[in-house]
């Protein structure tokens, strides 16, 4: 199957500090996702992103598409120990989707 | 409230005992799919549907089947459950890229 490579796997980080995490495949897709998963819950989604190139922000958060289509980042800005939990992108051809293995944040009061 | 409905959130079962995971959406979506997480792999995709009576598989399909005969629900049932399908799925709706996930089903089949 489709592997999309995320990093880091983990990251561990003061409160206040941006974060920065980003995904990867060898294939193209027409959307990337962002998705937050919290422990005991489904995964919820944070950002789409539906163009190459295209830059979006929700609020602390800001995802970009790449422009090869192969690859998006994620970014959090001032981070906040609700920012604690699993971030997966994920890669859409249209009917199917690929997951990365998830980036585990750990925000150090 | 809007919200995708799985049942049971915890199953132990034996090798071999068909069951049948429940999945029921009330926001009146057409696409929905499942997924199964493991530790290391992510979340990978099981079966998607588009509409009603239309299937289709994912990326792991083996061992499992869907059906779709109403726009709510979306069942996965395992006809012969084996131990290396022991994991967390997932359920999720929506108009466009899955945006809604259920709270999950934790199986162990020993």
């Amino acid at each position: 199957g489709q592997q999309l490579n995320q990093s880091p796997q983990s990251m561990f980080i003061q409160e206040g500090e941006d974060v920065s995490m980003n995904c990867t495949s060898s294939s193209i897709f027409n959307t990337w996702l962002w998705y937050k998963q919290d422990p005991g819950e489904g995964p919820v989604l944070l950002i789409a992103l539906y163009k190459a190139g295209e830059l979006t922000s929700n609020g602390r958060l800001t995802a970009q598409f790449g422009i090869t289509r192969k690859d998006s980042f994620l970014n959090i800005s001032a981070s906040i120990p609700s920012d604690v939990g699993i971030y997966f992108c994920a890669g859409s051809t249209g009917n199917q989707f690929y997951f990365g293995t998830g980036t585990s944040l750990t925000v150090i009061p | 409230e809007a919200q995708v409905t799985q049942n049971p959130r915890y199953l132990i079962t034996v090798t071999g005992k068909k069951l049948t995971v429940t999945c029921s959406q009330n926001m009146n979506h057409e696409y929905m799919s499942w997924y199964r997480q493991d530790p290391g792999l992510g979340l990978r995709q099981i079966y998607y549907s588009m509409n009603v009576e239309v299937t289709d598989k994912g990326d792991v399909p083996e061992g499992y089947k869907v059906s779709r005969k109403e726009k709510r629900n979306f069942p996965l049932i395992l006809e012969s459950p084996s131990p290396n399908q022991t994991s967390l799925y997932f359920c999720a709706s929506s108009f466009s890229p899955s945006a809604f996930f259920g709270q999950g089903t934790r199986l162990t089949v020993v």
